[in-house]
C-alpha cells in the first residue's frame, strides 16, 4: 500500500519561502507524476504542479513564477518550494501521486501551512 | 485551462435517497474525469476515474457517467458515511483542474 507523508514547517513568514517534502513509502517513485495540491481553509482544491520521476516539471500557470519542485529518487522523496509567500498561500498542502489515465490515486494526509510574521 | 463547474453547490438529501451531482467542463475532457470524496479533516479519496470506473474498494452505489463536457456522479442510496464534499477533476490536460465541489448534507 503506497503511503505519502508531508513534512516541513507549519509556519512561514510573509515574503519567505515555503518548503515541503513528501516521502513515499510502500512503492517506487519511478513511473509516476508526483504532485502538490493545496486547499485554503474552507475552500476548494488547487493543483500546484507535478514533478515526474525523471525530474521534469509542470506547474500551474497561476503559480509558475514562484514554484520549484524536485525529486530525489534515492530517498523516494519529492519537494516543493514556493517563494515570496503571502497570506493567500496559507492552506493545507497535500502531496499526491498522479497515475496516467487514472487521476490522483494516492494522497498524503496534508499539512497545514500558516503564513504569519 | 479547462474550467470545471459543479452543481449544485449544496445538495440536501435524506439517508436512502438517490443523489445526482453534476460537473461540466469548459472544453473537452474526453473521458479523463475523476470524482473524489472529502470528509472534514481528511484528504480527498478517489471514487471514480475514467468517468465511470470505480476505484478499488468503492461501493457499487457510486456510479459515474458522461463524456466530453458533461459528467454525473450518482449515489444510488445514500448511507450516513456518504455525507461529504465531492469534487470532480479533469486530467485530460495540464493544469489539472477541479470543480468547486458539491456538499452533500443531511
Amino acid at each position: 500500500q503506497v503511503q505519502l507523508r508531508e513534512s516541513g514547517p507549519g509556519l512561514v513568514k510573509p515574503s519567505e519561502t515555503l518548503s515541503l517534502t513528501c516521502t513515499v513509502a510502500g512503492g517506487s517513485i519511478t513511473g509516476y507524476y508526483w504532485s502538490w495540491i493545496r486547499q485554503p481553509p474552507g475552500k476548494g482544491l488547487e493543483w500546484i504542479g507535478y514533478v515526474y520521476y525523471s525530474g521534469s516539471t509542470n506547474y500551474n500557470p497561476s503559480l509558475t513564477s514562484r514554484v520549484t519542485m524536485s525529486v530525489d529518487t534515492s530517498k523516494n522523496q519529492f519537494s516543493l518550494n514556493l517563494n515570496s509567500v503571502t497570506a493567500a498561500d496559507a492552506a493545507v498542502y497535500y502531496c499526491a501521486r498522479v497515475t496516467r489515465g487514472l487521476g490522483i490515486d494516492y494522497w498524503g494526509q496534508g499539512t497545514l501551512v500558516t503564513v504569519s510574521s | 485551462e479547462i474550467v470545471m463547474t459543479q452543481s449544485p453547490a449544496t445538495l440536501s438529501v435524506s439517508p436512502g435517497d438517490r443523489a445526482t451531482l453534476s460537473c461540466s467542463a469548459s472544453q473537452s475532457a474526453s473521458i479523463n474525469l475523476a470524482w473524489y470524496q472529502q470528509k472534514p479533516g481528511q484528504a480527498p479519496r478517489l471514487l471514480i476515474y475514467a468517468t465511470s470506473t470505480r476505484a478499488p474498494g468503492i461501493p457499487a452505489r457510486f456510479s459515474g457517467s458522461g463524456s466530453v463536457t458533461e459528467f454525473t456522479l450518482t449515489i444510488s442510496s445514500l448511507q450516513s458515511e456518504d455525507f461529504a464534499i465531492y469534487y470532480c477533476q479533469q486530467y485530460n490536460d495540464w493544469p489539472l483542474t477541479f470543480g468547486g465541489g458539491t456538499k452533500v448534507e443531511i
